[in-house]
């Protein structure tokens, strides 16, 4: 089973660059999301999704885009990169009621020079 | 606000020393509560889900309990693999949307 994969695992961007970081299920889960985790903070949540064709904004939403085109897949888009992206970004699914556990992928780690 | 406090921060623990992680929160109504293990360069994975005050949920070496107002998630006789960053996260009814809350961890270190 893969579970959620995340593409790619690593990545280092230049200041002003724009890239669209990869999240795709195979567990027909209807809510996806991305967090950004920092050092000395919990995740944080970026932007979410409840079914395809719906998206909306997490807590730090700034700088970054999304669309839900399918169930399968949930793409994070990086519009202008800035230092401060400069992170590590999860993706994470689950069923539609969301007091089922999530699964996350492994991660990709982003650094923005 | 809500919000998730976990401590403490960083715990080093003898291998076959038992303790105790903590998870303080404050949410309007709350769901679920879940504990995850992170491994150094890895997603989170799940561990427990707790809904309602006095639930227990075991796993292994680990058990985890659920108060109106926190959890604590027990490790009995760790071995060094249960080293890891232990997560806590709440999601609640009411103004985050349902979505989770995490707090930022506690790094467990288990020297054999």
């Amino acid at each position: 089973n893969a579970g959620v994969t995340q593409t790619p695992k690593f990545q280092v961007l230049k200041t002003g660059q724009s890239m669209t970081l990869q999240c795709a299920q195979d567990m027909n889960h209807e809510y996806m999301s991305w967090y950004r985790q920092d050092p000395g903070m919990g995740l944080r949540l970026i932007h979410y999704s409840v079914g395809a064709g719906i998206t909306d904004q997490g807590e730090v939403p700034n700088g970054y885009n999304v669309s839900r085109s399918t169930t399968e897949d949930f793409p994070l888009r990086l519009l202008s990169a800035a230092p401060s992206q400069t992170s590590v970004y999860f993706c994470a699914s689950s069923l539609w009621d969301r007091n089922t556990e999530a699964f996350f992928g492994q991660g990709t780690r982003l650094t923005v020079v | 606000e809500d919000q998730v406090t976990q401590s403490p921060e960083a715990l080093r623990l003898q291998e076959g020393e038992s303790s105790s992680l903590n998870c303080s929160y404050t949410v309007s109504g709350l769901r679920g509560l879940f504990w995850y293990r992170q491994d150094p360069g890895k997603g989170p994975e799940f561990l427990f889900t707790l809904y309602s005050a006095g639930e227990e949920k075991e796993k292994e070496r680990l058990k985890a309990t659920l108060t109106k107002k926190e959890s604590f998630l027990h490790i009995t006789a760790p071995i060094p693999e249960d080293s890891a960053t232990y997560l806590c996260a709440v999601l609640d009814y009411g103004g985050s949307q349902g979505n989770l809350i995490f707090g930022k961890g506690t790094k467990l270190s288990v020297k054999p």
